[in-house]
């Protein structure tokens, strides 16, 4: 495969569940990001990781828990998520941080449903 | 402090008329790039185009053309003869050259081709 997949492509989940959602690049990047996009908002940048360190959290609540084993997997783990969480979930990867090497490569999201 | 600016939130045009996205950015540097993105309804986010600072010259690329104006930070879009294809939610973005900073993006431009 090649670009930046996710899976799963759609999520249903109540509020007591735990579930995860995984991102994988094959593009050889080193930085990855999630993002959150609610139905007719902006894009929101939840976590950026870089060479497998976190480097930004913005302000995200708990029960989104991120984690990057890896430079090519990245993984948001769900958990007692609240029904303003139903949204798009992007994944992003790119080459570094910084200038040029920004340039993002996304995902094709997973639309998440909490109930 | 870095910032963009969509200020056309959404936009509706009869197919083959001409369109412009506008796009207004902050920044303090005097190195950076400027990426457009497309997302369609399947959701997924789409590199249209880069333009780094130093490159001031226009860009053509089939019905799209980009507009960069230093004198004026803006880093404007037009589709020429519009397509129903194009219909989608258009982004905006920036990025400084120092620091690991990731992309801003602009709120987006939702941009509506009636037949």
């Amino acid at each position: 495969e090649t670009g930046v997949t996710q899976t799963p492509r759609h999520l249903v989940m109540g509020m007591t569940n735990k579930k995860s959602l995984k991102c994988e690049q094959h593009l050889g990047h080193n930085a990855m990001y999630w993002y959150k996009q609610s139905a007719k908002k902006p894009l929101e940048l939840m976590f950026v990781y870089s060479l497998e360190e976190r480097v930004e959290n913005n302000s995200v609540p708990s029960r989104f828990s991120p984690e990057c084993p890896n430079s090519s997997h990245l993984f948001l783990h769900l958990h007692t998520l609240q029904p303003e969480d139903s949204a798009l979930y992007l994944c992003a990867s790119s080459q570094d941080l910084g200038g040029s090497y920004n340039e993002q490569f996304f995902g094709p999201g997973t639309r998440l449903t909490v109930l | 402090a870095q910032k963009v600016t969509q200020a056309q939130t959404e936009i509706s045009v009869v197919e083959k008329e001409d369109v412009t996205l506008d796009c207004v950015y902050e920044t303090r540097d005097t190195t950076y790039y400027l990426f457009w993105y497309k997302q369609p309804p399947s959701g997924e986010l789409v590199f249209l185009i880069r333009r780094n600072s130093f490159d001031e010259q226009n860009e053509i690329s089939g019905r799209y053309s980009w507009n960069f104006q230093k004198s004026t930070s803006s880093f404007n879009f037009t589709i020429t003869a519009s397509q129903v294809v194009d219909s989608a939610v258009y982004f905006c973005a920036l990025s400084a050259l120092r620091g690991n900073t990731p992309l801003v993006f602009g709120k987006g431009t939702r941009l509506s081709v009636i037949a």
